[in-house]
């Protein structure tokens, strides 16, 4: 099956700096990688997704990237604010008629966006 | 937010006690799931309904039941359960199983304590 690795586990900015949060799969037929935030004592909710026919998609501050070959994907968000601070979780999973909607999470990236 | 719901949001029980969680969607989707959250794991994928059939049981424990009625609401019986358990238990919904790029909304979750 699947195995999501995510780093690193906290990562800690200035506000305004970039996060670069990496991932890496190791099924090779996964091609659909969303990212979800999880603010403090809040449910995981989708911020951004890309499928494996792109290799990158932005949207404002945040952008996804895809290297299918090296099977890594990463979540980069520049001009970091405060409220940028929350646990994100990367997740991957294969694209297969009725195959099913089955995510493999990473562990979650602890964002701390200081003053 | 009103999409998904879950009740309780807190629960205590002893280990021969007998629970239940509860989560309801308004969304109109057809798949609900459960997962575990536990510090420092990946969210963990337990069941899935997809139109009140159950498709996946990703090597549960009996301890845990899980019933769907119909498609808006989802239950997750406890029994006999041990001080592991404890957790967050995330329920979500898709509009359709069988589509893996169909966005997953979670409901805020029910932390879970097992004394």
């Amino acid at each position: 099956g699947e195995n999501v690795e995510q780093h690193p586990s906290t990562l800690s900015v200035q506000e305004g700096d970039s996060a670069v949060i990496k991932c890496t799969y190791s099924d090779s037929a996964s091609n659909y990688f969303p990212w979800y935030k999880q603010e403090l004592g809040k449910r995981p909710q989708l911020i951004i997704d890309i499928r494996s026919n792109v290799g990158e998609k932005k949207d404002q501050r945040i952008a996804v990237t895809l290297n299918k070959t090296a099977k890594h994907f990463s979540l980069h968000i520049t001009e970091t604010q405060p409220e940028d601070s929350a646990v994100y979780f990367c997740a991957a999973t294969p694209i297969l008629t009725g195959g099913g909607n089955k995510l493999t999470f990473g562990t979650g990236t602890q964002l701390k966006v200081e003053l | 937010e009103t999409g998904v719901t879950q009740t309780p949001r807190h629960l205590v029980m002893g280990m021969t006690n007998k629970k239940s969680l509860k989560c309801e969607q308004h969304l109109g989707h057809n798949a609900m799931y459960w997962y575990k959250q536990s510090a420092k794991k990946p969210l963990e994928l337990m069941f899935v309904y997809n139109f009140k059939e159950q498709t996946e049981n990703n090597s549960v424990p009996s301890r845990f039941s899980p019933e769907c009625p119909n498609s808006s609401h989802l239950f997750l019986h406890l029994h006999t359960l041990q001080p592991e358990d404890s957790a967050l238990y995330l329920c979500a919904s898709s509009q359709d199983w069988t589509s893996s790029t169909d966005t997953q909304y979670f409901g805020p979750g029910t932390r879970l304590t097992v004394l």
